[in-house]
This record gives C-alpha cells, sequence and structure tokens, in this order.
C-alpha cells in the first residue's frame, strides 16, 4: 500500500509566523504535490516536484515556497503566514507518468 | 477560472437507489478524467477512471460516462450504500503535468 504521511493532522499558528508542513512517501515515486483545499474551490495546486531539487509552479504559488531535498520527502513553507491561508493542505505523490495522485490525510492550518 | 466543474455542492439519496454525480470541463484538451472520493479527516482516494477515447468505464457499482461533444461527465453509483456518503470530486488531466479538480460534490446516503 501507497503511504503519504503528513507530518501534523492539526496547526494552529500566529500571523507572521514562518510555517512548515512536511510530507512523507514510501513509494518512491518521483512526483510530489501540494494543494489547499477551501470550501467551494475543491483541490487547487499549489506546487509540484517531478524529481530531487526539482520545483514547479502550480496554480496558486504566492505566499508559498517549496524544497524537496530528499525524493521522499516534499516540505511545503510558508514564509509569513497570513489568515487567508487558513487552509486544508494536502500533499499527494505519483510514480513517473502515472494517472493517479496518492494523497496524505491533510493538515489542517489556521493562521490567526 | 474553473476548468472543470461540478455544480451540485450536496446530493441526498437513498440506500439502494441510483446515485448521479456530474462534472462538466470547458478544456477540449482534457484527455482522461478520474473519480475521487475523500471521507471526513482522510485524503481522497481514487474511484474511477475514464479515457477521453472511451464513453464508458464500469468497475462494480460504480459506472462513469463520458460525453466529450457536451464536455460533461457523470458517475453512476448502483446502488447506493452509506459507506458511499463522503465528497466526491472530479479531475482531468491538463497535458502531461497539472490534475485540475471541481469543487466536489458532498454526497449523502440516507437509510
Amino acid at each position: 500500500d501507497v503511504k503519504v504521511t503528513q507530518s501534523s493532522r492539526y496547526l494552529v499558528k500566529r500571523t507572521g509566523e514562518k510555517v512548515f508542513l512536511e510530507c512523507v512517501q514510501d513509494m518512491d515515486h518521483e512526483n510530489m504535490f501540494w494543494y489547499r483545499q477551501d470550501p467551494g474551490l475543491g483541490l487547487r495546486l499549489i506546487y509540484f516536484s517531478y524529481d530531487v531539487k526539482m520545483k514547479e509552479k502550480g496554480d496558486i504559488p504566492e505566499g508559498y515556497s517549496v524544497s524537496r531535498e530528499k525524493k521522499e520527502r516534499f516540505s511545503l513553507i510558508l514564509e509569513s503566514a497570513s489568515t487567508n491561508q487558513t487552509s486544508m493542505y494536502l500533499c499527494a505523490s505519483s510514480p513517473a507518468g502515472a494517472d493517479i495522485q496518492y494523497f496524505g490525510a491533510g493538515t489542517r492550518l489556521s493562521v490567526l | 477560472d474553473q476548468q472543470v466543474k461540478q455544480n451540485s455542492p450536496s446530493l441526498s439519496v437513498q440506500e439502494g437507489r441510483i446515485s448521479i454525480l456530474n462534472c462538466d470541463y470547458t478544456n477540449s484538451m482534457f484527455d482522461y478524467f478520474l473519480w475521487y472520493k475523500k471521507y471526513p479527516a482522510e485524503g481522497p482516494t481514487f474511484l474511477i477512471s475514464i479515457s477521453s477515447i472511451k464513453d464508458k468505464n464500469e468497475d462494480g457499482r460504480f459506472t462513469v460516462f463520458l460525453n466529450k461533444s457536451a464536455k460533461h461527465l457523470s458517475l453512476h453509483i448502483v446502488p447506493s450504500q452509506p459507506g458511499d456518503s463522503a465528497v466526491y470530486f472530479c479531475a482531468a488531466w491538463e497535458g502531461a503535468q497539472k490534475l485540475v479538480f471541481g469543487q466536489g460534490t458532498r454526497l449523502t446516503i440516507n437509510p
């Protein structure tokens, strides 16, 4: 079974804090993704990565950055958290060329 | 600009009846479509997919229909069971790089 693990289920942070969301997959997948899920908007792609040290912007990259130093780990960074970044964050991974992505359980982030 | 649209935020169906979830898309370049199912406090899980060269794909109780001329796909669940209560997302591949999701439809199966 594919396992995508997000380090925190719930996080509460203050405006202006630097926030790290971590994601680890155990299936040696090349591709990793970060989405946010908001009511009425579905899942929107923030960043993705096809290989170590590679990253591509998704649809809503503003206010976020990512890091992929190891194949199994993909980190999402909020440089200076703002209240409009309160959301559910979902990490996913997939093998190269695959159509199906496998998701973690999500991190619900609240920025106060 | 929402390229994949699920216009029904919620749907309520009686157990044993058919559930039909709809999805419309605007980009004629989409060539592969997927449905994901999401329970509360869990990540989305893949349910069923369809290529644009087909108009139907069936997997047990789940069938996806694709109408390319109308840019419309639908997911049929027959018979509906209480465990089918979840949020369902329609998604489409944009080229080889990006999966575009709809807003989701919350399905509730009533006993």
